[in-house]
């Protein structure tokens, strides 16, 4: 049984840097979920995909985070010019599709960012 | 997505039953029940949802109020290895138009002692 993936687990960079995340969603999943969890917080919603497109984005994704999902399989998510407050765990959930009016998500292990 | 309120903090023997409480009084007919717990430092887990009928899986039963105002959530037998931060979220329907995100809050975190 394969679930979400997530690389890399760990991520330690220098203010001002850029770094990429990647997601693998279970296979045949078309919705992808990105989201990010501070400490002592629940995870807050970033960003959302169904196949390629984005169809959602939270107000806490400014213009230096951009999240990809090319062929509908696998995301990236990049934060571009890292601060100290991007230090977080990034989460990746997918659920799949459905023809019911819910469905489950299903999270990866996540990638955490320390931002130096 | 209507708000909810748990307890910060819960504790429970080994073996008992772990009730864990969840008031969600502002939740739209639309809107289902989902309860997801957080192994400390692992991406959230699945437990169980609902809309308006109480629920049991493997995991743990869900009883919704007929009023649907609030939930519990039931771990029948706890273990050790059911210590963890326990989130109750509400949330819409695909047909609403959203991408009916997750909205968590803080959670509960239910100490599993022995």
């Amino acid at each position: 049984d394969t679930g979400v993936s997530q690389d890399p687990r760990h991520k330690i960079t220098k203010r001002g840097q850029n770094v990429t995340f990647r997601c693998d969603p279970i296979s045949e999943h078309n919705r992808l979920y990105w989201y990010r969890q501070t400490l002592g917080q629940g995870p807050e919603f970033l960003t959302y995909f169904q196949n390629e497109a984005q169809l959602e984005k939270s107000r806490l994704l400014s213009d230096r985070f951009s999240a990809e999902r090319p062929k509908g399989s696998f995301s990236t998510l990049e934060i571009q010019r890292t601060e100290q407050g991007d230090s977080a765990m990034y989460l990746c959930a997918s659920s799949p599709r459905t023809s019911g009016v819910t469905d489950t998500q299903y999270f990866g292990p996540g990638t955490r960012l320390t931002v130096l | 997505d209507a708000k909810t309120t748990q307890p910060p903090s819960m504790d429970c023997a080994e073996g008992r039953a772990a009730n864990l409480p969840c008031n969600h009084s502002t939740i739209s007919g639309n809107e289902y029940v989902y309860w997801y717990r957080q192994i400390h430092s692992q991406g959230p887990q699945y437990i169980i949802h609902g809309l308006k009928n109480n629920e049991t899986n493997e995991m743990a039963s869900l009883i919704i109020t007929e009023d649907r105002k609030s939930s519990t959530l039931i771990l029948p037998h706890a273990t050790l290895r059911d210590t963890a931060v326990y989130y109750c979220i509400v949330r819409a329907t695909l047909n609403t138009g959203t991408a009916s995100k997750l909205t968590f809050g803080t959670g509960t975190r239910l100490q599993v002692t022995l």
